[in-house]
């Protein structure tokens, strides 16, 4: 699926610490999104990228910062991960031309915040 | 706002049963649209998609759905579903200008008994 990776898949930490996730794509594509999902509320945008070092907050940015500094590279940080991130991360990638964009997903993080 | 309603949030079906599930959008110009079905556990992967044309769109696994500008719906349709079809299913919309940030419903979770 559009050649993306998520790493780690799972992970369980503790609050207060930093946690960064990674999201790799190998097709050069240049808008890359993080959303994450929780019973109830379905799929929410953290924050997104348009190319190297242009990013833009989601509708859920708080507590999280991202870095693009490389085309295949989308990195998602929680600062002091508290116990409300726990949640299931999804990185994504937009395909396709101009009025034909289409998001293709990656395999997911699962993150548990103790 | 813009948003997407799907309006059944659960949904219960006998193998061989024909399904049709809701999805509505509020947005009055130009949209993209999308269903994305995700199998437990997994991420979520693309069933089908709207630019322009036939409003009448085939996808994977034997769905479809049908565009009606004039209701701003977009139902997903099977004939027969079968027990590997349950799962959750979500709606999810691009508008004009929107940046390529998709607009979603919070999804359908639908169960296929054998």
């Amino acid at each position: 699926d559009a050649g993306i990776t998520q790493s780690p898949r799972h992970k369980v930490t503790e609050t207060g610490t930093p946690v960064t996730l990674r999201c790799h794509q190998t097709e050069n594509h240049r808008y890359m999104y993080w959303y994450r999902q929780d019973p109830g509320h379905g799929l929410r945008l953290i924050h997104y990228s348009y190319g190297v070092k242009d990013t833009d907050k989601g509708e859920v940015s708080d507590g999280y910062s991202v870095s693009r500094s490389k085309t295949e590279d989308f990195l998602l940080t929680l600062e002091s991960a508290t116990s409300s991130q726990t949640s299931v991360y999804f990185c994504a990638i937009s395909a396709g031309g101009p009025r034909q964009e289409t998001q293709y997903f990656g395999p997911g993080t699962r993150l548990l915040v103790l | 706002a813009q948003s997407v309603s799907q309006h059944n949030h659960h949904v219960i079906l006998s193998e061989a049963a024909s399904l049709e599930l809701g999805c509505n959008y509020s947005y009055g110009g130009t949209v993209n649209l999308f269903w994305y079905v995700q199998y437990p556990g997994q991420h979520l992967q693309l069933l089908l998609k709207y630019f322009s044309g036939d409003p009448l769109v085939k996808g994977i696994k034997g769905f479809e759905a049908e565009f009606i500008k004039s209701k701003f719906s977009f139902n997903l349709r099977k004939p027969s579903v079968q027990w590997s079809d349950t799962a959750e299913y979500f709606c999810a919309v691009i508008t004009a200008g929107n940046n390529r940030k998709l607009i979603w419903g919070l999804g359908t979770s639908l169960a296929v008994n054998p």
